[in-house]
């Protein structure tokens, strides 16, 4: 299997522009992550989701951001407005729930830079 | 909420030396697991080492292992002779049993090997 693949690996970007972030998870896999990366805040859980459907929010920071599962081998974020401080590496998980023992795997990373 | 706390922002250790990494955690569940992830400067998120909640036996991976504290709350990790690929941030985390949501962060360790 080619494990999580994310796109772009590189975003750069101005303020107030639209940012998509790309994900495909491992296939055969039922839940999908995405935690966002920054030298404040450290590694933090921004949405999850379980058989494409989006069960915790809670992380994603404010309206700006929205995060859509439309199947299993695909996800999306998407930031609008993009902003300075939204700058960070954005990774995204799966993982095959009730695996026993239970892992979940991570994509390379978008860095994202907003300028 | 669950918390979890990597007091050691860096650590250093000489080549084929024994380090030490320590992680507490808080939580109310009886069942979850905690993890140990490499993040090199590559930034892929590489998983080193689980422990499943309810095994009193620590886990071992080669020259990894865990010294695993139940009551205490503690998880910290043993790096037996101590290669210049180790040099890594490593972060502790906590996932509930089953996968059931994601995985929380403690805000990592900067390993430097001195040759």
């Amino acid at each position: 299997d080619a494990g999580v693949i994310q796109s772009p690996r590189h975003e750069v970007t101005e303020m107030g522009q639209e940012v998509t972030l790309r994900c495909k998870p491992i296939s055969g896999h039922n839940s999908l992550f995405w935690y966002r990366q920054t030298m404040m805040r450290g590694l933090e859980l921004l949405i999850y989701f379980n058989n494409n459907v989006p069960i915790d929010d809670s992380g994603m920071p404010e309206d700006r951001f929205s995060a859509k599962m439309p199947n299993a081998s695909f996800s999306t974020l998407k930031i609008q407005p993009s902003e300075p401080r939204d700058s960070a590496v954005y990774f995204c998980a799966s993982s095959l729930r009730g695996q026993i023992p239970y892992e979940q795997y991570f994509g390379p990373g978008t860095r994202l830079t907003v300028t | 909420a669950q918390t979890v706390t990597q007091s050691q922002p860096e650590m250093s250790v000489q080549e084929a030396e024994t380090v030490t990494l320590s992680c507490t955690y808080d939580t109310s569940e009886s069942d979850y697991y905690l993890f140990w992830y490499k993040q090199p400067p590559s930034r892929q998120m590489i998983l080193v080492i689980r422990q499943e909640a309810y095994k009193q036996q620590n886990a071992t991976e080669n020259r990894f292992s865990v010294n695993f504290q139940k009551a205490a709350k503690s998880f910290s990790l043993k790096i037996s002779d101590s290669q210049l690929g180790d040099a890594a941030m490593y972060f502790c985390a906590y996932n509930r049993g089953g996968g059931a949501d994601g995985l929380t962060f403690g805000k990592g360790t900067h390993l430097i090997i001195q040759p």
